[in-house]
């Protein structure tokens, strides 16, 4: 069965302040990794897809990397409106198309 | 507004009532899937729609679930008999190229 876990489950960081979020998975050979962040009260907002070892994206202040056991979500000089909690899921290459997740980092940034 | 809608966001209703929510997906999106997140917790697959056909269904989804795809258009996902335990909040999301877009949920309590 697919894992995905998390850590730290929670963090608070000040305005500035760079951090990593961590995802450690095992997948019956890995389609592809998702990184989304939610609000509160709503749905998950895509941000990035990884489907390789070694493969990085960059979106704003966030830059996502991925490895074979591991994914890594770094924030760089995060703002308030940065706070969220952020999802990791892994779809398989079994053929399934479910997505299994994490439980999330939840991200506080004090201003 | 081209993003995944869903229908209606919030549902309050009685133990042993039956409940039906409704997802229209991005329009184009062959692919729908529905997920069920709880509090705390990361959204957990339900089932998955490839135009009308449901080609994949969770062991969660009891016998008190049933989803449809008329038309392989909107989905509708009805819960018979709800139970305390079937509180949370109910995910649609539409795909296409792997990436799967999440509509805001439909937020159910079971009294």
């Amino acid at each position: 069965e697919d894992q995905v876990t998390q850590s730290p489950e929670a963090l608070r960081l000040q305005e500035g302040e760079s951090s990593s979020l961590n995802c450690s998975y095992t997948v019956s050979g890995l389609r592809g990794l998702f990184w989304y962040r939610q609000d509160p009260g709503k749905g998950p907002e895509f941000l990035f897809t990884l489907y390789s070892a070694g493969e990085e994206k960059e979106k704003e202040r966030l830059k996502a990397t991925l490895t074979k056991k591991e994914s890594f979500l770094h924030i760089t000089a995060p703002k308030p409106e940065d706070s969220a909690t952020y999802l990791c899921a892994v779809q398989a290459g079994d053929g399934n198309n479910r997505l299994a997740f994490g439980k999330g980092n939840q991200v506080v940034v004090i201003p | 507004d081209t993003g995944v809608s869903q229908n209606p966001r919030h549902k309050i209703t009685k133990r042993g009532q039956n409940v039906t929510f409704r997802c229209d997906p991005i329009s184009e999106h062959n692919r729908l899937y529905w997920y069920r997140q709880t509090l705390g917790q990361g959204p957990e697959f339900l089932t998955y729609f490839q135009n009308e056909a449901q080609l994949e269904k969770s062991r969660l989804l009891s016998d008190r679930f049933s989803a449809e795809r008329p038309k392989g258009s909107f989905s509708t996902l009805e819960i018979q008999r709800t139970e305390q335990g079937d509180s949370a909040m109910y995910l649609c999301a539409s795909s296409v190229r792997g990436r799967q877009f999440f509509g805001p949920g439909t937020r159910l309590t079971v009294l």
